[in-house]
């Protein structure tokens, strides 16, 4: 079975420009998950989405950061314009989630970012 | 809201050697408890994890974990560890929607 996979691994931007990251969820999970993890701490979650539904995104800085998955399956996460603060690792991660009980989310090997 | 803490960001130890990574959380409703381990340039794999049941659980790679309900806690151990296990280690814990993760350990592996 595919794990989640996310292109691309790494990205190189000048600062103002634009980027995106892509992630394909593992097959029938419904809920996917988007985090940044800054060098040497835990990932951080941007934006939980059930299905198409974005039932999260609190923490993602609404201003520079959006994000879709229209068919509720793969998803893209999009920065514009990229600043300095934003070189991390972006993580994409997929679980099933059934009502109030959630499965363990498997993550993908994530994208490198590094804004000069 | 629920929160984890990791109580040293490095651990360095000898090979085969034992080793016990510590991971506290706090939660004001019943949680499950996860251990993901971080290769280099990698993305976070499933060591473990708790929902209910046995308070020992045992993961892959010879690692295992004990639920302390009591302290609230949730170490992770491994009896003899190897150099292959040098990684970033990160306790999480889920709440009804969202996961928390610590802010990691970083375990060295010497020979």
């Amino acid at each position: 079975e595919a794990g989640v996979v996310q292109s691309p691994r790494y990205k190189i931007i000048e600062k103002k420009q634009p980027v995106a990251f892509w992630c394909n969820p593992i097959s029938g999970h419904n809920t996917l998950y988007w985090y940044r993890q800054n060098l040497g701490q835990g990932p951080e979650l941007l934006i939980r989405y059930e299905n198409e539904e974005a039932v999260d995104d609190s923490q993602l800085p609404k201003d520079r950061f959006s994000a879709e998955r229209l068919k509720g399956v793969d998803s893209t996460l999009k920065i514009q314009p990229a600043e300095l603060g934003d070189s991390a690792v972006y993580l994409c991660a997929s679980s099933i989630t059934t009502g109030q009980h959630q499965e363990t989310q498997y993550f993908g090997p994530g994208t490198r970012l590094l804004v000069l | 809201a629920q929160s984890v803490t990791q109580l040293d960001s490095q651990v360095p130890v000898f090979e085969e050697a034992p080793v016990e990574l510590r991971c506290n959380y706090s939660s004001s409703v019943s949680v499950y408890l996860f251990w993901y381990v971080q290769y280099p340039n990698q993305g976070l794999q499933l060591l473990l994890k708790y929902l209910s049941g046995s308070t020992l659980v045992k993961g892959i790679n010879g690692f295992e974990a004990e639920f302390n309900k009591s302290q609230t806690s949730f170490h992770l151990r491994k009896p003899s560890v190897h150099i292959s296990d040098t990684a970033e280690y990160f306790c999480a814990v889920t709440g009804p929607h969202d996961m928390r993760f610590g802010a990691g350990t970083r375990l060295t592996v010497k020979p």
